[in-house]
């Protein structure tokens, strides 16, 4: 199976700030790569798909990008609301999750 | 907007068969360009894709979970279900319902998601 390492596994930032994460492949996976938001008790939400296409009704302030095997995925001006944890996901080869970066907000 | 709701037991027993249901609302199940799939999350580990069905009935399983894992689809009922047998204290969980899109990409990922459910399984 495709491993997918997230760093860092936690951040805390201030609303304003700018955060990034990154989500590294142990093999290239082209562009087949999302990011979605957890909160805990709710259901997952797509933030990023094909490595750096905005999901419907996601914020412009977040961003992904990468290709192959590193990725990153972006928040500038970070809100209160962003308090979550943010997972990658490869959907090259049986689908496969990302251990998770928390972000908490000061 | 779709919503997906997952329903089923929150407690089993060790070699018990669970058995989860997805209820899909706001859309069609029978939309052949998706297909609907099962997440899960032990505590303390990644996300785990067990699999998918698609409206047709046809499936695709993860091959650590394929000799417990059966899927299948009501679309009279607009739900899709999970069964997996041979339960162990591993398979302790909060389970996901999800939608696999790819709209005009190459790409799938999970756009709709249920807020899952916890099935813990223990004697």
């Amino acid at each position: 199976d495709i491993r997918l390492t997230q760093s860092p596994s936690s951040l805390s930032a201030s609303v304003g700030d700018r955060v990034t994460f990154t989500c590294r492949a142990s093999q290239n996976i082209r562009n087949n790569l999302n990011w979605y938001q957890h909160k805990p008790g709710k259901a997952p939400r797509l933030l990023i798909y094909a490595a750096s296409s905005l999901q419907s009704g996601v914020p412009s302030r977040f961003s992904g990008s990468g290709t192959g095997a590193d990725f990153t995925l972006t928040i500038t001006s970070l809100q209160r609301e962003d308090g979550a944890i943010y997972y990658c996901q490869q959907s090259f080869s049986r689908n496969t999750f990302g251990q998770g970066s928390k972000l908490e907000i000061k | 907007q779709l919503h997906l709701q997952e329903s089923g037991p929150g407690l089993m027993k060790p070699s018990e068969t669970l058995s989860l249901t997805c209820t899909v609302s706001g859309g069609s199940i029978s939309n052949s360009s998706d297909s609907w799939v099962w997440i899960r999350q032990s505590p303390g580990k990644a996300m785990e894709w067990i699999g998918n069905v698609f409206s047709s009935g046809s499936t695709y399983y993860n091959p650590s979970l394929k000799s417990r894992v059966t899927m299948s689809v009501d679309t009279s009922k607009n739900q899709f279900s999970l069964n997996l047998k041979s339960l162990t204290a591993a398979d302790t969980a909060i389970y996901y319902c999800a939608r696999e899109g790819g709209g005009s990409t190459p790409v799938t990922y999970f756009d709709s998601w249920g807020q899952g459910t916890l099935v813990t399984v223990s004697s």
